[in-house]
């Protein structure tokens, strides 16, 4: 079965040092999503992918925050420098035609020191 | 702006049945979609209401009443495995998706 994969699936890093997550979402899948999920609430969305180009990133800090998915299949998302308040689970899900049905990865957990 | 309002917690027995609800106040209404995760686990679709109604999948059925702005998931012969957070979402300007704050589901034997 076609799963979405990320990695690395844990990460702890020291405030102000740079950490990158990885997505590759379910193939021919064109809509990518990049989510934040801070313990006890539901995904936030940081990032949405249309094959290469952004079509939504309004919730996504962009003096710290980073996406790029340059050839339309995986995507990268950066953090430099981390802050303490970045510690969540980065969700990634892609989905074929539709928003509502979202296929997720299975995180990456963000520990920031 | 958008909201969706979740009961946090809900508790029940194995083969007992549970209705998580859900209300919304979104500017522009396309459907109500829900998810399950479990603790360390990825959201996984469960089901999509697009029209008022039932809709049934196996031992969940999920209702939408669009007058009401309010949706509810209903998990029939509970399991232990059903012990999870279940979340309401729903899409915003067609490509958008959000989601409440979570139903955490407590399944005891």
């Amino acid at each position: 079965e076609a799963e979405v994969a990320q990695s690395p699936r844990y990460k702890i890093t020291e405030k102000s040092q740079a950490v990158a997550f990885w997505c590759d979402p379910i193939s021919g899948h064109a809509t990518l999503y990049w989510y934040r999920q801070i313990l006890g609430q539901g995904p936030e969305l940081l990032v949405q992918f249309q094959d290469e180009s952004v079509v939504d990133d309004s919730q996504l800090p962009k003096d710290r925050f980073s996406a790029e998915r340059l050839k339309g299949v995986d995507s990268t998302l950066k953090i430099q420098p981390a802050e303490l308040g970045d510690s969540a689970m980065y969700l990634c899900a892609s989905s074929l035609s539709t928003n509502v049905m979202q296929f997720f990865g299975p995180g990456t957990r963000l520990t920031v020191l | 702006g958008q909201s969706l309002e979740q009961p946090s917690e809900v508790t029940a027995v194995e083969g007992a049945i549970v209705q998580i609800n859900c209300t919304y106040q979104t500017s522009g209404f396309y459907g109500l979609s829900w998810y399950q995760q479990h603790d360390g686990g990825a959201p996984t679709f469960l089901s999509y209401n697009g029209l008022d109604g039932l809709e049934e999948t196996g031992r969940f059925s999920s209702f939408l009443s669009r007058s009401d702005s309010y949706g509810y998931l209903l998990l029939q012969e509970l399991q232990m495995k059903d012990s999870a957070s279940y979340f309401c979402a729903v899409p915003y300007n067609t490509d958008k998706l959000i989601f409440g704050t979570g139903t955490r589901l407590q399944v005891f034997p």
